[in-house]
């Protein structure tokens, strides 16, 4: 079965503008979260989406934003770049709620650089 | 707040070598442990998953163990080959935040 897709892969950006990153989990799975992974701070909890309901988030500003469709697909959202949100960001789906309690099958993530 | 931290950062070892991968966690009141492999430029791979309530999990030549009261968790690799070369990372999941906590990593070089 295919994995969970992410899209765009590679993205550049300058600061000030926003973001918009795709998540298509496997099929079936009703939960996704969302890591941003920076070689300074590492991988980071964003958020996680589970029915279209925002069961977590991390700490992180505003800023950061996401939503969950009936399908399940997930998009999150970044606006007023800065040059610190440059990252790999990466989201994971499980079929059940709670993220981190089951097994995640992670994306090959999307690579944002911020100019 | 919970920590997880990877020792060694770096490791560099021949082929068909057995080795230890440390991961530690200032909280022990976690739901589970999880370890991942990361490659260049790639998402992450779960290898295995051990329960709160387990102590070890095995897959192929991966063993997983933990130790929930030292908070200390090690990932053993037997027989190491090229193809293991990657970043290992372990994350802790519940205690106060049920969030997935990851450690900073250790990356691993097999040479042939």
């Amino acid at each position: 079965k295919a994995g969970v897709t992410q899209t765009p892969r590679y993205l550049i950006k300058t600061r000030g503008q926003q973001v918009t990153l795709s998540c298509s989990p496997i099929s079936g799975h009703r939960s996704v979260s969302w890591y941003q992974q920076t070689p300074g701070q590492g991988l980071q909890f964003l958020f996680e989406y589970f029915s279209e309901t925002q069961r977590n988030k991390g700490n992180f500003p505003g800023r950061f934003s996401g939503r969950q469709f009936s399908n399940s697909r997930s998009e999150m959202n970044v606006s007023t770049l800065e040059l610190g949100d440059s990252a790999l960001y990466l989201c994971a789906s499980s079929s059940l709620a709670g993220g981190g309690a089951n097994v995640l099958t992670f994306g090959a993530g999307s690579r944002l650089t911020v100019l | 707040k919970q920590e997880v931290t990877q020792i060694p950062a770096a490791l560099s070892v021949p082929e068909g070598e057995n080795l230890v991968l440390n991961c530690s966690f200032t909280d022990s009141a976690i739901y589970n442990l999880q370890w991942f492999r990361q490659d260049p430029g790639k998402g992450l791979t779960s290898l295995l998953l051990i329960q709160s309530s387990q102590r070890e999990q095995t897959s192929g030549r991966l063993n997983a163990s933990l130790d929930k009261s030292s908070g200390r968790s090690t990932l053993y690799i037997a027989a190491s080959q090229p193809g293991d070369s990657a970043t290992y990372l372990c994350a802790v999941y519940g205690g106060a935040t049920n969030k997935l906590i990851f450690g900073t990593g250790t990356l691993l070089a097999v040479q042939p």
